[in-house]
Parts: structure tokens; C-alpha cells; sequence
């Protein structure tokens, strides 16, 4: 039963190229969330996303960062032009439902560096 | 939103029982309190969540205040496996949840 699959583990990209990070929820999960982890700090919300639909992309940065959740296949957070701030492990998370509590599934991230 | 207060580290010995406390003083009637942890290199893991009564797991204890103001996650019998951040967060609306910095666990073999 597998949890929720992250990929790449690590990436490394250079000034002004694109990052895409994929996630695949849990089985039988249609709600994704994304979240940063900054060095030394705590993880922080990006964006939730349902099959199809942002619900809710307050914690997204205004420019460059985008996510996707289509019908078919992984969810997407994409960032275009990526700078040296963008270094971070971004993690990915999934729930059976959409209800404020119910517990959400964390996959192992994906930790971007930036050259 | 709600906001939490957690010590920035707390250690055990081994083999020992842990109260890791949370002040949620702002959390709303209806948000069930959850807890996480995180060990180095992975992503957080579902612990335990509760809403008024006291909760238990496999893993873990929940004990919370009446008053819902604070909640106490009690790990029995510490193993060197216990050593992780732990964050108590009750969810924002948006279903996000907030993670502030944890309580770092260092368990003394």
C-alpha cells in the first residue's frame, strides 16, 4: 500500500532553468497539498489542489510558481526561473477528503538546490 | 489562524515516557488538534489528532485540556526512533495546516 510518491528525491538546477516536481497522492486520495521547508524552519503552505481544481494557492509566491492536479497522472508544482532563494525541500501531502481535519499524508520530498 | 507554543527541545532517556505540551490558546471549537513528527531527511508523519477527549494510538497519547487551550502528546516509552521535530497544528482554514518550528526530541540512550 504504497504512500505518497514523490520524485525527484533531489534536484539540482541552475539559475533560470525550470523545476518540476511530481506527487502522486495516496490511493484513494483526491486532495493535494504542497508545502516548503526552508532550512532550519518550519514547513509552510504553498497551495491545495483537488482533481482538476486549485481550492486554495494563498501560500503560493505571485510569480514564477505554478501547480497542477490534472485528471489523469501526478500532481505538478512547476517553478519557472528558478533563483537561488527557491532552494528548499518542497513536500507533498494528500487526504481522502477535503475536511479542515482530517489527517494529511506527507510524502519524503523533493529537496531542489540551486546553483 | 490558530498559532501554536511548543519548547524548542525537549530530551528523554530511553525507555522513558515523554510529555511534549502545546499551548493552542486561539484554536477554535470545532478544529480537532493534530500532531506530527519529522525525522531528519523525511517528511512529517501523522501522529495522533484528537478534539476533546483524550486520544490513543499505537504510537502515541493524546491528553488535552478541557479547556482545549493545550494539549499534551505523551509517547509512553521513548526509543532512539522517537528522536524527531514534533509539531502540534491545528488546521487553518484552506485545510493547510501551520507548522511553526516543533519541539526538537533528543532521546538519551
Amino acid at each position: 500500500n504504497a504512500g505518497v510518491m514523490q520524485n525527484p528525491r533531489h534536484l539540482v538546477r541552475r539559475r533560470g532553468q525550470e523545476a518540476r516536481l511530481r506527487c502522486s497522492p495516496m490511493k484513494g486520495h483526491s486532495h493535494v497539498y504542497w508545502y516548503r521547508q526552508l532550512p532550519e524552519e518550519g514547513l509552510k503552505f504553498m497551495v491545495y489542489l483537488q482533481k482538476e481544481n486549485i481550492i486554495d494557492e494563498s501560500g503560493m509566491p505571485k510569480e514564477r510558481f505554478s501547480a497542477e492536479f490534472p485528471k489523469e497522472g501526478p500532481s505538478i508544482l512547476r517553478i519557472q526561473q528558478v533563483v537561488r532563494g527557491d532552494s528548499a525541500a518542497y513536500f507533498c501531502a494528500s487526504s481522502r477528503t477535503g475536511t479542515p481535519n482530517q489527517p494529511q499524508h506527507f510524502g519524503d520530498g523533493t529537496r531542489l538546490s540551486i546553483l | 489562524d490558530a498559532k501554536t507554543t511548543q519548547p524548542n527541545s525537549m530530551e528523554s532517556n530511553e525507555e522513558e515516557p515523554v510529555h511534549l505540551p502545546c499551548n493552542h490558546s486561539t484554536i477554535s471549537g470545532t478544529d480537532y488538534i493534530h500532531w506530527y513528527r519529522q525525522l531528519p531527511s523525511q517528511g512529517p508523519e501523522y501522529v495522533i489528532h484528537g478534539l476533546t477527549s483524550n486520544v490513543n494510538n499505537r504510537m502515541a497519547s493524546l491528553a488535552i485540556a478541557e479547556d482545549r487551550k493545550s494539549s499534551t502528546l505523551i509517547l509512553h516509552r521513548a526509543t532512539l526512533r522517537d528522536a524527531a521535530v514534533y509539531y502540534c497544528t491545528p488546521p487553518n482554514t484552506g485545510n493547510q495546516f501551520y507548522f511553526g518550528t516543533g519541539t526538537s526530541l533528543t532521546v538519551i540512550p
